[in-house]
């Protein structure tokens, strides 16, 4: 069975400390692994797709890696308006068009 | 334009109303799906359009009904639903039903029955 995981459930950090947010996962053929952001009461923003493994992407101050058993979100130098909870999510071979998400991790960067 | 349009963002419904969910988009992408989330938890997949046919259905309850006029199109029927259907429902689409090139999901309505 498709599973992801995301580590930590929640991690507050401090304007400018950088740090990584993790995400697990077991799926049976990885056709793409993605990284969203959602703010309270809307819907989740696309930031990343990941393919195969040793894949980095990256935006502003985001990236995004890849291994075969897990991903990272590096924040580099986080700002206030980082705060979001982000969502990792797997699409596999078995189940087709449909997103397996984790739980995400909720992050709040303080000034 | 490379939005999906959600429409309430807000709705207030009774047990006994009927009311429906509109979700639009002219990405020309030809899958959609209806996300169900309540709070601090992640979406849930509910129902998926490609190419305009119902292809997955999660063991929704009758009580919702999806309805996919045309590829652009996308609304969800609702009838005498419980109070625990109070979440935020958000409408995604792709560029095709396997999701391949990931999902564009609208700012959701958020949806209270009393």
């Amino acid at each position: 069975e498709d599973q992801v995981t995301q580590s930590p459930e929640a991690l507050r950090l401090q304007e400018g400390e950088s740090s990584s947010l993790n995400c697990s996962y077991t799926v049976s053929g990885l056709r793409g692994l993605f990284w969203y952001r959602q703010d309270p009461g809307k819907g989740p923003e696309f930031l990343f797709t990941l393919y195969s493994a040793g894949e980095e992407k990256e935006k502003e101050r985001l990236k995004a890696t890849l291994t075969k058993k897990e991903s990272f979100l590096h924040i580099t130098a986080p700002k206030p308006e980082d705060s979001a909870t982000y969502l990792c999510a797997v699409l596999g071979s078995s189940n087709t068009g449909k997103l397996i998400f984790g739980q995400g991790t909720t992050l709040q960067v303080k000034p | 334009d490379t939005e999906v349009t959600q429409t309430p963002k807000h709705l207030v419904m009774g047990m006994t109303n009927k009311k429906s969910l509109k979700c639009e988009q002219h990405m020309g992408h030809r899958a959609m799906y209806w996300y169900k989330q309540k709070a601090k938890k992640p979406p849930e997949l509910m129902f998926v359009y490609s190419y305009e046919k119902l292809s997955i259905n999660e063991s929704v309850p009758s009580r919702f009904s999806p309805e996919c006029p045309n590829s652009s199109l996308l609304n969800l029927h609702l009838h005498a639903l419980q109070p625990e259907d109070s979440a935020l429902y958000l409408c995604a689409s792709s560029q095709e039903g396997t999701g391949n090139y990931g999902y564009t999901f609208g700012s959701g309505t958020r949806l209270t029955v009393v």
